[in-house]
């Protein structure tokens, strides 16, 4: 069935280094790939999105890399801060949805930014 | 927060019990979703709908019903049925037009059975 694999589980980064995280999704259909993030005891939060016909978007600090050749996709935060701790979603699904269509979300990264 | 609200927050249960958990959205959003988040498992979508009286499975519907009567509501079964319930439950809401399909999440519930 349709997957996404998403790594690394947890990373540790110096405040002020740079984070990436990546993805990768098995169904050919995906053509969104949203990232989210889940601050400890809070509800997810859309932080950047990616529609397939784009190669990469950037908002302030992070930005979102999309390879639909290969099948994966990256997010990528700049100068981290304290902030950026959390966990990290991505996810890949067709939308608009169609009757059959599954949202698939990757595991997780949990991100530690160190002082 | 957000205009997508689940109740309750936390909520404690006997096995062989169904329970159900509320959610409610004034967003005027035509989807709804409801996902189970265990550790390390991330979001497993359970069942969800993009328009009233639709719905449909998700990776992980054994054990759980729902019903979309109302555009607002999408409540969550959980039955006897399902072998393992104790998780956190979150809902969600999205358009189904234009160009970005965030969905907006509500706060949650902890579901406990014992």
């Amino acid at each position: 069935g349709e997957n996404v694999e998403q790594h690394p589980s947890t990373l540790s980064v110096q405040e002020g280094d740079s984070a990436v995280i990546k993805c990768t999704y098995s169904d050919s259909a995906s053509n969104y790939f949203p990232w989210y993030k889940q601050e400890l005891g809070k509800r997810p939060q859309l932080i950047i999105d990616i529609r397939s016909n784009v190669g990469e978007k950037k908002d302030q600090r992070i930005a979102v890399t999309l390879n639909k050749t290969a099948k994966h996709f990256s997010l990528h935060i700049t100068e981290t801060q304290p902030e950026d701790s959390a966990v990290y979603f991505c996810a890949a699904y067709n939308s608009p949805m169609n009757r059959d269509d599954k949202i698939i979300f990757g595991k997780g990264t949990r991100l530690h930014i160190l002082p | 927060d957000g205009g997508i609200t689940q109740s309750p927050k936390y909520l404690f249960r006997k096995e062989g019990q169904n329970v159900t958990l509320s959610c409610e959205q004034n967003l005027n959003h035509d989807a709804m979703y409801w996902y189970r988040q265990d550790p390390g498992q991330g979001l497993r979508l359970i069942y969800y709908s993009q328009i009233v009286n639709d719905f449909q499975k998700g990776d992980i519907a054994e054990g759980y019903s729902v019903s979309r009567e109302k555009k607002e509501s999408f409540p969550l079964t959980v039955t006897s049925a399902q072998k393992n319930p104790t998780a956190f439950y979150l809902c969600a809401s999205s358009t189904t037009s234009g160009w970005s399909y965030e969905q907006y999440f509500g706060p949650g519930t902890r579901l406990t059975v014992t």
